[in-house]
């Protein structure tokens, strides 16, 4: 499979709610990296893992937590929504955990927490 | 910390003309990489071209090319022959050249230049 999937493309939830967020990596990718960007803004980084262990996590609380599963596919989980949530939600996957060559992202998700 | 500044939230061209983006960065770092991003309004960042930093010679990927001054900090993007499918948000990105068992690879962005391609 080519590309980089995300499920679902839009979510609305409840302030405290929690959300989890799908993707599915380009086959062979072992790393995921997923990014918040807000309205108006460019994205920010919020965590990598490469195969299947966290290698590095930008400045988000423990409230945002990610799994990545063998079979290239990963999550994002965000606890007790809050309203500066909502923001689009970008993964991204590489063949190595440095991509010189890039990332490849997916369309994201556009949560909106009210 | 790395920062990115993209000055020009807004630009517009005639199709078929130039136009360049512009880009500055901070950092202490002396090994790294330089990205453009193209996000259209299907959201998906498209990786426009790249550089790397120890490289001299700019980038160009057919009608993309970059005017990278690295003393200056400098990296800004050049369209030529623009066509209406360039409209776009366009995203500037650095990389820390990873070092050995150093930190990840994330991208760290611009706010972002929105570019509208008249026809």
């Amino acid at each position: 499979e080519t590309g980089v999937t995300q499920s679902p493309t839009h979510l609305i939830k409840t302030r405290g709610q929690q959300v989890t967020l799908r993707c599915s990596s380009q086959s062979g990718h072992n790393t995921v990296s997923w990014y918040q960007q807000a309205l108006g803004q460019g994205p920010q980084f919020i965590f990598q893992y490469y195969r299947e262990e966290e290698n590095g996590r930008g400045n988000f609380p423990p409230r945002f937590s990610g799994l990545q599963f063998p079979n290239y596919s990963s999550e994002l989980n965000v606890n007790a929504l809050e309203l500066d949530d909502s923001a689009l939600y970008l993964c991204a996957s590489s063949l190595r955990a440095e991509p010189v060559d890039g990332y490849t992202f997916g369309s994201g998700t556009r949560l909106t927490v009210v | 910390a790395q920062t990115v500044t993209q000055s020009q939230p807004e630009m517009s061209v005639q199709e078929a003309e130039t136009v360049t983006l512009s880009c500055t960065y901070d950092t202490s770092e002396n090994n790294y990489y330089l990205f453009w991003y193209k996000q259209p309004p299907s959201r998906q960042m498209i990786l426009v071209i790249r550089q790397e930093a120890y490289k001299q010679q700019n980038a160009t990927e057919n009608r993309f090319s970059v005017n990278f001054q690295k003393a200056a900090k400098s990296f800004s993007l050049k369209i030529s022959d623009s066509q209406l499918g360039d409209t776009a948000m366009y995203f500037c990105a650095f990389m820390k050249r990873r070092n050995y068992g150093g930190s990840q690879g994330n991208l760290i962005f611009g706010k972002g230049t929105k570019l509208s391609v008249k026809p």
